[in-house]
């Protein structure tokens, strides 16, 4: 069946980065564009990004630009999300979600989520 | 930040029917672009409810629906069970070129 995993929780100081990955497996990798949406306590989602997993093309939200880089190694099937200069406020479950179909706009299905904790 | 308005909560009986609003703008739903529907349980990751406005995955029971009109959208619950009680979100796409996916607000479905 068609699996996103993510790595484990991180705890981070603020001003550092933090590298979370997210290995696909039950589906032909480069078919499909991978997103990034993250939930802080209590908050909606918010999306940061997507990558498309053929040619490695990028987006990202207003919001995170310039702060954040998604990358992808085709050979594991596996896409990155990097967040820097770290801030109490990114405290939160970041995500990946794989488009349901290519083209789609809706995200099906997500990782079970990486707890990012922000804190001195 | 273009954002999707949703009530905070909504409540019924078993057997009810609920239904949540998501309300957005004319980059978003007004512009004609698909709202979808998550269900998220307590400590898990989202689970699509709805694509495409009105459409069910595979899975999905049939006592949840969509509909959408105008800049408006709604999920409504038919017959609503003990399990149906979650967090429920809209998103859409936004062509206002700050954020391109939005959610909205987040509705908490209690079942009394």
């Amino acid at each position: 069946q068609v699996q996103l995993v993510q790595s484990g929780a991180e705890v981070q100081k603020p001003g550092a980065s933090v590298k979370v990955s997210c290995k696909a497996s039950g589906y032909i990798f480069t078919k499909y564009a991978i997103h990034w949406v993250r939930q802080a306590p209590g908050q909606r989602f918010e999306w940061m990004g997507w990558i498309n997993a053929v040619n490695g093309n990028t987006k990202y939200s207003q919001k995170f630009q310039g702060r954040v880089t998604i990358t992808r190694d085709t050979s594991a099937s596996t896409v990155y999300m990097e967040l820097s200069s770290l801030r109490s406020e990114d405290t939160a479950v970041y995500y990946c979600a794989r488009q349901r179909v290519p083209g789609a706009t809706d995200f099906d299905p997500w990782g079970q989520g990486t707890l990012v904790t922000v804190s001195s | 930040q273009s954002v999707l308005t949703q009530p905070p909560s909504v409540s019924g009986a078993p057997g009810q029917r609920v239904t949540i609003s998501c309300t957005g703008s004319s980059s978003n739903i007004g512009a004609g672009y698909d709202v979808h529907w998550y269900q998220q349980l307590p400590g898990t990751a989202p689970k699509l409810l709805i694509y495409g406005n009105i459409n069910r995955p595979s899975g999905v029971p049939d006592r949840f629906s969509g509909s959408k009109s105008g800049t408006s959208a709604s999920l409504t619950i038919t017959g609503l069970q003990a399990e149906d009680e979650a967090d429920y979100y809209c998103q859409s796409y936004d062509s206002s070129l700050t954020s391109f996916y939005v959610f909205g607000t987040g509705t908490k479905v209690t079942v009394l």
